[in-house]
């Protein structure tokens, strides 16, 4: 069974600095691996999408890695601003198209 | 072009109540999902329809059950609420029930039900 884990929970920084937000997944047959960001009380946006056959991805200040035979993927968001604050999810599609998610990373960017 | 909506945004219910939730998938997307969001946790997958069909069912009780119409549209019941179901119910569409990258077939969130039982 699939397992999705995002640690920290919550993180605060100040503006400007660079941060990492981490995921893990117990089965590495994967079809891709994404990473959301969600306001409070809001729904999910798609940041990154990175397929099973790729490393990385880039968008702007966004940086997502995939390492599927360590089971590990990682968000790298450079020069962090306020207005990044929010709730940042992982989830993997091993089974076509149903996602399985973290429980997040609450990230607060202090100006 | 309108994203996916999802109506109503909140909703309060009592134990033992009904509830029907409402999707419109963005034009042309054929291919519908369910998650419940509990406070403070990931989305969990409920269902998932493609073609009026059902293609996929999360670990729920028989009490959630869903449908998706000629239009594509979709709704989800639950029947005999208990307070557990309390949750922000999303919906999201795109064209294939596979997820790439690519254009249409990238999935698209919908702002949530936010359903209260008490």
């Amino acid at each position: 069974k699939q397992e999705v884990t995002q640690i920290p929970a919550a993180l605060s920084v100040p503006e400007g600095e660079n941060l990492v937000l981490n995921c893990s997944f117990t089965d590495s047959a994967i079809y891709n691996l994404q990473w959301f960001r969600q306001d409070p009380g809001k729904g999910l946006t798609s940041l990154l999408l990175i397929q099973s056959s790729q490393r990385e991805q880039t968008s702007g200040r966004l940086n997502a890695s995939l390492d599927k035979s360590s089971g590990r993927s990682t968000l790298y968001i450079a020069a962090s601003q306020p207005g990044d604050s929010a709730t940042y999810l992982c989830a993997v599609d091993n089974q076509g198209g149903k996602l399985i998610f973290g429980q997040g990373t609450e990230l607060s960017v202090k100006p | 072009d309108a994203g996916v909506t999802q109506s109503p945004t909140h909703l309060i219910k009592t134990r033992g109540q009904h509830v029907t939730l409402r999707c419109s998938p963005i034009s042309g997307h054929k291919s519908v999902s369910w998650y419940q969001q509990v406070l403070g946790q990931g989305p969990q997958f409920i269902f998932q329809y493609y073609e009026k069909e059902e293609r996929g069912r999360g670990n729920f009780p028989d009490r959630f059950s869903a449908r998706q119409f000629p239009n594509y549209s979709s709704e989800l019941n639950v029947n005999a609420l208990l307070l557990g179901d309390s949750a922000l119910y999303l919906c999201a569409s795109n064209l294939l029930p596979s997820v790439t990258s690519s254009g249409a077939n990238v999935l698209t969130f919908g702002a949530g039900s936010r359903l209260t039982v008490l």
